[in-house]
């Protein structure tokens, strides 16, 4: 069974420029989360999403942070514009319920000089 | 948010066994206790979940005592390859999101 894809693996990008990161979840998962974990510090969640739908965005800063799940499969998030505390690893994770095992990405790391 | 309190690091020689304990005071009735390992430029991956007294898998026990206040980790003999952090949280009814401490940054020595 194939695990939950991420692209791109790295990204470096100046401030203000903006950057778009996707994910293809483990296929038939329902539940699609967008995580961002800062150097030493544990994921935060940034999103969840159950099948197209907007479960928890409640820690997303709406004002630059955006993510969709258009068709319930696979998800993009975008930062515009960047600034440089966004730099971490952003991760992606898929469960086949709200309250079942999650499954993660490998992750993208962002630099944002 | 529920909150959880471990240990920031441990460390363990090859062969023994390690136990990482984590207190959740503010555990709620339907709340599980679930633990996750992280390695080095990886995600996550899921180790092992209980909700009370012991839960055994091919990797780990789980020890949650009555009150389930803490929980605890148990590891059997570590060898080099289970150096990583590890990260206690809970998730239940009414909680949907993880919500990840800072861990537990176990570090295995020869």
């Amino acid at each position: 069974e194939a695990g939950v894809a991420q692209s791109p693996r790295y990204k470096i990008i100046e401030k203000r420029q903006s950057v778009a990161f996707w994910c293809n979840p483990i296929s038939g998962h329902a539940t699609l989360y967008w995580y961002q974990q800062i150097l030493g510090q544990g994921p935060k969640l940034l999103i969840q999403f159950q099948n197209n739908g907007v479960v928890d965005d409640s820690q997303l800063p709406k004002d630059r942070f955006s993510a969709e799940r258009l068709k319930g499969v696979d998800s993009t998030l975008k930062i515009q514009p960047a600034k440089l505390e966004d730099s971490a690893v952003y991760l992606c994770a898929s469960s086949s319920g709200l309250q079942e095992t999650q499954y993660f990405g490998p992750g993208t790391r962002l630099l944002v000089l | 948010l529920a909150k959880t309190t471990q240990p920031i690091s441990m460390d363990s020689y090859e062969g023994q066994e390690v136990n990482i304990t984590c207190s959740h005071n503010n555990i709620a009735t339907n709340d599980y206790i679930t633990w996750y390992q992280q390695f080095p430029s990886q995600g996550p991956r899921f180790i092992i979940q209980g909700y009370k007294t012991k839960v055994t898998n091919e990797v780990a026990s789980l020890f949650i005592p009555a009150d389930r206040k803490s929980s605890t980790l148990s590891l059997p003999r570590v060898s080099l390859s289970d150096t990583a952090v590890y990260y206690c949280l809970f998730s239940g009814a009414g909680s949907y999101q993880l919500t990840f401490g800072k861990g537990t940054k176990l570090s295995v020595i020869p």
